[in-house]
């Protein structure tokens, strides 16, 4: 069965420190690629989507994802982090249209001011 | 332009008794998913609907059903609660086409 697998349950980083969430998925044909973040009390929020062309993909408040499809991957990268993103985040995929989505456990990020 | 709205927030139930989670699509939407997230876990599908009609369905006993309304909206009713019901349920709404879907805020169940 098709699933996605984030490598890191929980990260601790300091304000301004780069950040790297990594993000596999098991699924050879066409995918459909999301990260969406989950902040303390709110709702599932899409930081940013991948469907097709440029593998580098730009979200919300400075997030990126690189898609690199020969190594099955979608991670999350944020240059300088802010306390603001305290968060938990989810890698996610879609193999068609009106499909389900599978979603991989989350990350749950703690920045430190 | 509301977003997904789900009721009640929070519920508590007592094993054994019968839960209805509501849920109403963003504006436009005419696809409503529902989605269990178990503390610590990623959201996992239960099951879709569109036109009225269950569509897809994940890996979830027949205790839990569902249904659309002719305006969209749609309820998820789960019978005979056992402990392990316990979890946040997700409603994400879409149209029909689309990849991309909008999540509520979700109804919290605890199950005693």
């Amino acid at each position: 069965a098709q699933s996605v697998s984030q490598h890191n349950h929980h990260v601790i980083l300091s304000e301004a420190a780069s950040l790297e969430l990594g993000c596999n998925y098991s699924y050879g044909g066409t995918v459909n690629l999301f990260w969406y973040v989950q902040y303390p009390g709110q709702h599932l929020q899409l930081l940013l989507k991948y469907f097709s062309g440029d593998p580098l993909v730009k979200g919300i408040k400075g997030f990126e994802a690189e898609f690199i499809k020969s190594k099955f991957s979608f991670n999350l990268r944020k240059p300088s982090v802010q306390w603001s993103d305290t968060a938990e985040y989810f890698c996610a995929v879609i193999l068609n249209r009106d499909d389900k989505i599978i979603f991989g456990k989350g990350t749950r990020l703690h920045i430190l001011p | 332009d509301a977003g997904v709205t789900q009721s009640p927030t929070h519920l508590i139930k007592t094993r054994g008794q019968q839960v209805t989670l509501r849920c109403s699509p963003k504006s436009g939407h005419d696809t409503v998913s529902w989605y269990q997230q178990a503390l610590g876990q990623g959201p996992q599908f239960i099951f879709q609907y569109y036109e009225e009609e269950e569509r897809q369905r994940g890996n979830f006993p027949d205790r839990f059903s569902g249904h659309q309304f002719p305006n969209y909206s749609s309820e998820l009713n789960v019978n005979a609660l056992l402990l392990g019901d316990s979890a946040l349920y997700l409603c994400a709404s879409s149209l029909g086409g689309h990849l991309e879907a909008f999540f509520g805020q979700g109804t919290r169940l605890t199950v005693v």
